[in-house]
């Protein structure tokens, strides 16, 4: 079983479409992360909430608690922007991954 | 530059020989955390220590010990490496309460 599901698995986008990307959980969680794996393999952490919405430039993350979702989204999309992005959540010290979508952008 | 390094970048092993894959932070953090990455299974927890002193397991600790002896260090121990261990292996750490995590660039561990 999978705590953390996402969703779509693979992504591909023209430059400058807007990303939606999904993240459902099916565990009381303590906060939502949203992680950059870059096609090096180095991770980033892009977002950790707890409710509500948080925005960095071009990224937003939102979170609705009551449905166990998430999403990160990726307004005027780059060729830079090509990386997987995963959603973990933590309970307590427990940490849970999802299997992450791989996003290509296009110029 | 402030942030968590690992070593080695790669390693081989043979099958049975044991390692240490080393992990350390320069943030003062007091959590720190060891993951494994396999296709399609995404990242899993391997171990994890919220201070010095203090350690933990995570979703899949069999095969490996650790040992928080200082703030700065957490090291990763396999006593007698498998082919199922063969992985790319993350640290990250973080400062309890609301920051997000920073990641160690990773360790690819081949055993065969």
């Amino acid at each position: 079983k999978n705590e953390v599901e996402q969703s779509p698995q693979n992504l591909t986008a023209q430059e400058g479409e807007f990303i939606t990307i999904n993240c459902s959980y099916s565990v009381g969680i303590s906060a939502l992360h949203w992680l950059q794996q870059h096609p090096g393999g180095g991770i980033v952490s892009l977002f950790m909430l707890s409710s509500g919405k948080k925005k960095h430039g071009r990224l937003i993350a939102t979170i609705n608690i009551q449905e166990k979702h998430s999403s990160l989204h990726i307004t005027a999309s780059h060729p830079r922007d090509s990386a997987v992005y995963i959603c973990a959540v933590s309970t307590g010290n427990q940490f849970y991954f999802g299997t992450g979508t791989s996003l290509t952008v296009i110029p | 530059n402030a942030g968590v390094t690992q070593t080695p970048k790669f390693q081989v092993l043979k099958t049975g020989q044991s390692m240490t894959l080393q992990c350390a932070q320069d943030m003062n953090h007091e959590y720190m955390s060891w993951y494994r990455q396999d296709p399609g299974m995404g990242l899993r927890l391997i171990h994890y220590s919220v201070g010095a002193g203090i350690t933990d397991q995570g979703e899949v600790p069999n095969g490996y010990n650790v040992s928080r002896s200082t703030t700065e260090d957490f090291p990763l121990r396999l006593l007698s490496a498998a082919p199922s261990q063969t992985s790319v292996y993350f640290c990250a750490s973080r400062q309890q309460g609301i920051y997000g995590y920073t990641f160690g660039s990773g360790t690819r561990l081949t055993v065969v």
